[in-house]
């Protein structure tokens, strides 16, 4: 069974410092799919980025990057220069392409970011 | 583009109560449907999914069933709610080709 693990519930940080926010699945298959996506306040999902498990590029959108390394099952997202309407829960999610991506996303339990001005 | 409508956007309910909430979707032809559920604190529990119509898998036991009518049309019911049954309901989709999921606006259910 699929598995995502965010193991920090809570960053505080002053705004202009770049912070990390640390994801780490497990699955089962060789096809997969992760997710970040964003919550602000308001309680919308944001999406951000999809990365499917046979593209290990790292990815860099604006002040957004991500690093997936398979090696050590995570997927890993960095804001730099972090501003305060950057903060929000954000959520990392996996879905499996052997229930042919019905099956649904497995979320992990989020972590509440919190730019300080 | 694809775009979800969810409503109502906030509710509360009394403990007993039945519940409906409905979400339908524009700018695609069937869809895979989901309910989710985001308990206080907590993260996105997958509580049903629909490939078509009339095909509901439910992921966990609990209070609440979903229909769906139509092929854009994914409604979350219950017959007597709990207060267990609290929580931020969120309905998604995604095309059959695609394993991206976009979210509505959700619904944050209080029962009292």
């Amino acid at each position: 069974a699929q598995k995502v693990t965010q193991a920090q519930t809570e960053i505080s940080v002053v705004e202009k410092e770049d912070v990390t926010l640390d994801c780490v699945y497990e699955t089962r298959d060789t096809t997969y799919y992760l997710f970040w996506y964003k919550q602000p306040p308001s309680g919308e999902l944001v999406f951000l980025i999809r990365r499917n498990s046979f593209d290990e590029q790292n990815e860099i959108s604006g002040r957004y990057s991500w690093n997936f390394q398979k090696s050590t099952s995570s997927f890993n997202f960095t804001i730099t220069a972090s501003q305060v309407v950057d903060s929000a829960v954000y959520f990392c999610a996996l879905s499996e392409a052997s229930g042919g991506g019905a099956d649904g996303l497995t979320f992990g339990k989020g972590t509440h970011l919190i730019i300080q001005p | 583009s694809q775009t979800i409508h969810q409503w109502p956007a906030t509710l509360v309910q009394p403990v007993g109560s039945p519940l409906s909430l409905e979400c339908t979707v524009e700018g695609t032809s069937n869809p895979n449907l989901y309910w989710y559920r985001q308990a206080a604190g907590r993260g996105l529990q997958l509580l049903f999914y629909s490939v078509g119509i009339g095909q509901i898998s439910s992921e966990v036991p609990q209070n609440l069933s979903a229909s769906r009518p139509q092929d854009r049309q994914f409604i979350l019911s219950s017959k007597k709610l709990l207060l267990s049954d609290s929580g931020f309901y969120l309905c998604a989709q995604e095309d059959s080709m695609n394993t991206e999921a976009f979210f509505g606006q959700g619904t944050r259910l209080t029962v009292v």
